[in-house]
């Protein structure tokens, strides 16, 4: 069970170039997001998914999109890459259940924008 | 969304007990209280939650007064290991339609020293 996992790690891009952020989860939840987290604040909400082939917009959506073909995986792309954009990316999925609600932090993607 | 206030920072030293308060005046009926911690450089882990009076798990305890505009996290006999940032979150976790778009704060950065 190796919960939410990101790909990649790291990535420098420059103003302009696009991307894609994998990310999956294995534990059947129903909810993901993205968030991204620059430095000395907390975390921003910038897409969420509901449920297979549902997505919905966050905070701050601008310049990103989304997509969730399958359960399991939630993709993040930048079309035009931006300084702007440099932040550290986080990927969650969710579960609730009647006494708990968790959310499962993936370990995050470090990207620069030149 | 309740919106959510806490200390900036705390100091604290090994094996002391530590308590973290979160104010969230405008708390509404079905909201949770949900508290995470992060490392640098990871994805924020889940604590421990919330609705009323006190919860208490291997890791820590919550205590939650009747009136509910306020939460303690307390953390007991700290070690080096502790030093994180903590963040307190307030949300209804049945809000299917807004995915409960918990909002993270800029938390308080607990720096636990020998």
């Amino acid at each position: 069970n190796a919960g939410v996992t990101q790909t990649p790690k790291f990535r420098v891009l420059k103003t302009g170039q696009s991307m894609t952020l994998l990310c999956a989860q294995d534990m059947n939840h129903e909810y993901m997001y993205w968030y991204r987290q620059d430095p000395g604040m907390g975390l921003r909400l910038i897409h969420y998914s509901v449920g297979e082939g549902t997505t919905a917009k966050g905070e701050v959506p601008d310049g990103y999109n989304v997509s969730r073909l399958k359960k399991q995986n939630f993709l993040l792309g930048l079309e035009s890459a931006a300084p702007s954009q440099t932040s550290v990316y986080f990927c969650a999925s969710r579960r609730w259940r009647e006494d708990t609600d968790t959310q499962y932090f993936g370990p995050g993607t470090r990207l620069t924008v030149l | 969304l309740a919106k959510t206030t806490q200390p900036i920072s705390m100091d604290s030293y090994e094996g002391q007990e530590v308590n973290i308060t979160c104010s969230h005046n405008n708390i509404a009926t079905n909201d949770y209280i949900t508290w995470y911690q992060q490392f640098p450089s990871q994805g924020p882990r889940f604590i421990i939650q919330g609705y009323k009076t006190k919860v208490t798990n291997e890791v820590a305890s919550l205590f939650i007064p009747a009136d509910r505009k306020s939460s303690t996290l307390s953390l007991p006999r700290v070690s080096l290991s502790d030093t994180a940032v903590y963040y307190c979150l307030v949300g209804d976790p049945r809000i299917t339609g807004g995915g409960n778009k918990l909002t993270f704060g800029t938390g308080t950065q607990l720096k636990v020293e020998l």
